[in-house]
Parts: structure tokens; sequence; C-alpha cells
């Protein structure tokens, strides 16, 4: 297993333009969560998916923001009309588990976006 | 929602000494899980240790073991024997179906 992946590793992108990252969870792991990160703090939850249902989203996740893992495997996050306050780093992560809160989490190496 | 503390945003240890990073959480549940994820500097976020609350005995693995007092929600990580590769970012996370982190202590280590 090469556990959480996630493509591209850096992202430069002009304000407004729209993003897709990707995220290859460990296989057989039937949950995925996205966190965003911003310099000298801790992750904070985005979203989080248990197999193909995004079952819970954050009011961090505004509504240019949007998630899918449509065959419960990888998902894609994609943010429209970036703004420069979206530059952060965005984790995956994901985990085994019958009860969320119960698991836990391996994460991916990240997707470091910055909006010009 | 539980809240999570890291009081010391930096500590430093010397090379093979022993180092105690703090943390603090606050939760209304009974039963959670606690981590402890190490960052190195643009590295991913690896795993350090794990606590069930419901368990009494504190978490070892290798050089790392926690501290864990339920009744003071207190939840320290401490490092034995110190090593060059065991600078980076630590965080302390709290999980009862949210998980939260605390703000990170950065670890230098020092030869």
């Amino acid at each position: 297993d090469t556990g959480v992946s996630q493509d591209p590793r850096h992202k430069i992108t002009k304000r407004g333009q729209n993003v897709t990252f990707r995220c290859d969870p460990i296989s057989e792991h039937n949950r995925l969560y996205w966190y965003r990160q911003t310099l000298g703090q801790g992750p904070e939850f985005l979203t989080y998916f248990q197999n193909e249902a995004q079952l819970e989203k954050s009011r961090l996740l505004s509504d240019r923001f949007s998630a899918e893992r449509p065959k419960g495997s990888f998902s894609t996050l994609e943010i429209q009309r970036t703004e420069q306050g979206d530059s952060a780093m965005y984790l995956c992560a994901s985990s085994f588990g019958l009860a969320r809160g119960t698991d836990t989490q391996y994460f991916g190496p990240g997707t470091r976006l910055t909006v010009l | 929602a539980q809240t999570v503390t890291q009081s010391q945003p930096e500590m430093s240890v010397q090379e093979a000494e022993t180092v105690t990073l703090s943390c603090t959480y606050d939760t209304s549940e009974s039963d959670y899980y606690l981590f402890w994820y190490k960052q190195p500097p643009s590295r991913q976020m690896i795993l350090v240790i794990r606590q069930e609350a419901y368990k009494q005995q504190n978490a070892t693995e290798n050089r790392f073991s926690v501290n864990f007092q339920k009744a003071a929600k207190s939840f320290s990580l401490k490092i034995s024997d110190s090593q060059l590769g065991d600078a980076a970012m630590y965080f302390c996370a709290c999980n009862n179906n949210d998980m939260r982190f605390g703000a990170g202590t950065r670890l230098t280590v020092k030869p």
C-alpha cells in the first residue's frame, strides 16, 4: 500500500480561475476527509465522505467549493472563482471504520494552492 | 464541538534528551480518541501515537509515550532519546465525530 496520494502537489493560479485537486485514499478505506491548513495552524475540517456519500460539510466550505467521490474511491475537490484567501495547503486523509470518531486518519502529502 | 489547545508554539531539546509537549482539550463527550501527529517541514502529516479515551493505560510507541489525564483533559506527548529526525511540527488532535487539531508545537532538536 502506497498510502494516501494527492495530485498536484503544488498549484499556482490567478484569482478567478477554477482549480481541481485529486485525492487517492488508501485502498479499502471507506472514509475520506478534506482539510485546509494555513501557515502556522493546524488542519481545519472541510468535508467528509463515507464511501461515495458526502456526509458532512463545514461552514468553511463556501458555495465555490465542491467535492465528489463518485465511486467511493478517489475524490476531487474543486474551487471555483478562486480568491487570494483560498491560498492554503489542502490535505486529504482516509480511514477505515464503522463509526466516525473511532477511526484513525492517515494523511496525504497535501496540495499547496497559491492564488495570485 | 471540542477545542484543542497547544500552549507551546515552540520547543527545543538537545539530541538524546527528553522533551514533553503539552496539549489540553475540551469536549463534552465521554468517548473520544486523541492523537499526536508529526509534520516535518514540507512533508506529510504522520501519525505518532493514538489514545482511546476509555483506556486508562497510557499509550506508548517506542520512544514516544503519552500522559493522558482524562479528568484534567490533558494529553501530553513525551519524546525520549530525541533524535534529529524528530524535528517537526507536532499537532495534537481530538476526534469525536469531528476531528479538531491544535495550532501545533514546533520542535527543534539541537545536535
